[in-house]
C-alpha cells in the first residue's frame, strides 16, 4: 500500500518570503500522480499543483512550484512570494495511474502560518 | 460550475442513531468519491463511485457504513448505529472522466459529524 508521510506537522513564513513544504512516499509503482492541496480552516479543501510521474518537469503554477525527485520519492512544495491567504493546511496526496484506481492517498497535513 | 454541495455542514447525534449525508457532485461529474477526515489528520477514501457503480470501498467502510448514488447524481453516505469513533468531518469530492485520468478532485465543504 502506498503512504505518504508529511514530516513538517506546522511551518511559518514571512510575508513576501518562500517556504518549502516537504512531503515523501512510499510505492512501488512506477506511473502515479502527485498532488498538493490547500485547506484553509473552516473551508473547502481546493488543488494547487499536480505531477505526472512520468514528467521530469516540475509542475509551476504561479507562485507554487513543486520539487519532484522520483528516485528519492520526494515531492516538495515550494511558495513564493507568500501572501496572507496562503495561511492553511496542506496536504499532499498520491494516487495510482492505474486502471480503476482513483483514490488518493494522503499525508498528515502541514499547517503554514503567514506572519505580516 | 456550482461546486460540490453537500448538506447538512454540521450534525450532532446522539451514540447510537442513524445518520445521513448527501452530496451533490459537479455536475457531469461522473466520479464521486467520499473520504473522511479526522482531527490532525488527512482525509482516508471510503468509497468511489462511476455514474451510479460503487467501483471501490476502503476496509474503513464497515458494515454500519451505506453509500449510493442512484441515477449517478447525488450520493447518500447514511452511518448506522453511529459509535464515538464516527465523529469527524466526512468530505465528499467529483471528478470527470473526460480529458484524461489524472482529472484533480473537487471537494465539497465537508459535514461534520459530532456524536454525544
Amino acid at each position: 500500500a502506498q503512504t505518504v508521510t508529511q514530516s513538517q506537522p506546522e511551518m511559518s513564513v514571512q510575508e513576501a518570503e518562500t517556504v518549502t513544504l516537504s512531503c515523501t512516499y512510499d510505492t512501488s509503482e512506477s506511473d502515479y500522480y502527485l498532488f498538493w492541496y490547500k485547506q484553509p480552516p473552516s473551508r473547502q479543501m481546493i488543488l494547487v499543483i499536480r505531477q505526472e510521474a512520468y514528467k521530469q518537469q516540475n509542475a509551476t503554477e504561479n507562485r507554487f512550484s513543486v520539487n519532484f525527485q522520483k528516485a528519492a520519492k520526494s515531492f516538495s512544495l515550494k511558495i513564493s512570494d507568500s501572501q496572507l491567504g496562503d495561511a492553511a493546511m496542506y496536504f499532499c496526496a498520491y494516487r495510482s495511474s492505474g486502471a480503476g484506481s482513483y483514490q488518493l492517498t494522503f499525508g498528515k497535513g502541514t499547517k503554514l502560518s503567514v506572519i505580516p | 460550475d456550482t461546486g460540490v454541495s453537500q448538506n447538512p455542514r454540521h450534525k450532532i447525534t446522539k451514540r447510537g442513531q442513524n445518520v445521513t449525508f448527501r452530496c451533490d457532485p459537479i455536475s457531469e461529474h461522473n466520479r464521486l468519491y467520499w473520504y473522511r477526515q479526522t482531527l490532525g489528520q488527512g482525509p482516508e477514501f471510503l468509497t468511489y463511485f462511476q455514474n451510479e457503480a460503487q467501483l471501490e470501498k476502503s476496509r474503513l467502510l464497515s458494515d454500519r457504513f451505506s453509500a449510493e448514488r442512484p441515477k449517478g447524481s447525488f450520493s447518500t453516505l447514511e452511518i448506522q448505529r453511529t459509535e464515538q469513533g464516527d465523529s469527524a468531518m466526512y468530505l465528499c469530492a467529483s471528478s470527470p472522466t473526460g480529458g484524461g485520468s489524472n482529472q484533480p478532485q473537487h471537494f465539497g465543504d465537508g459535514t461534520r459529524l459530532s456524536i454525544l
